[in-house]
């Protein structure tokens, strides 16, 4: 079934570690997004990628960096975590077909003591 | 410039009875419209949206939207609410044609009580 996965779901960190978020989509979109969300609160878009070797900073200024080396793969990492980074990390895709339909995945909650 | 707004930050509503959620836009041409519902500790969920064609449109969980061009509206409603419908609902809107960024509202918390 085509979906759009996160792991981890919950981590945990001290200060100062590095970390990556995974994000992995088998729906063969070739945009794919970074938001970050506090919870309940609104989205902000963080970085976003139209395809292979493309990445652009999105509307909220981060501290994070992202790769696209595969179509299916889109990891975030963050050098350095503090813990104004703890927040709800939401990775989603979309495909050219007119509409750019988003499809989120579940989401990372990041915790940093 | 795109922008959309939600203008209530909770809704609250009796299980049965009709629900309605409020969304405007503004967008300098042709919107395509999007509602999506966040349970806790989960990500946003696809419901519906309008690209074009019928102003009426039907989406999941027997969910569906209206499409007002002339009060740049796209309310979200149900004939009859659900304990279950209770969640945070996102809508966005993004202009059509290009490479135009989806712009998110705020947010409303739905709580439908038994």
């Amino acid at each position: 079934e085509a979906d759009i996965y996160q792991t981890p779901r919950y981590l945990v960190i001290g200060t100062g570690k590095k970390i990556t978020l995974e994000c992995s989509q088998t729906m063969g979109h070739d945009k794919m997004y970074w938001y970050q969300q506090d919870p309940g609160m609104e989205l902000h878009l963080i970085h976003y990628s139209y395809g292979v070797n493309s990445t652009e900073k999105g509307d909220l200024s981060s501290e994070s960096t992202v790769s696209r080396i595969r179509t299916e793969h889109f990891p975030l990492t963050l050098e350095s975590a503090r813990p104004s980074h703890t927040s709800q990390y939401l990775c989603a895709s979309s495909d050219f077909d007119g509409a750019d339909t988003q499809y989120f995945g579940p989401g990372t909650r990041l915790t940093v003591l | 410039a795109q922008s959309v707004a939600q203008p209530e930050d909770q809704v609250n509503v009796a299980e049965g009875n009709p629900l309605t959620v409020k969304c405007t836009y503004s967008v300098s041409g042709n919107p395509y419209l999007f509602w999506y519902v966040q349970y806790p500790n989960r990500g946003l969920q696809f419901l519906l949206k309008y690209i074009t064609g019928d102003n009426l449109v039907k989406g999941s969980y027997g969910f569906e939207a209206e499409f007002n061009k002339s009060q740049t509206s796209f309310h979200l409603k149900k004939p009859s609410a659900l304990v279950s419908d209770s969640a945070l609902y996102f809508c966005a809107v993004r202009e059509g044609g290009g490479y135009n960024k989806l712009i998110f509202g705020a947010g409303t918390r739905l709580a439908v009580h038994p």
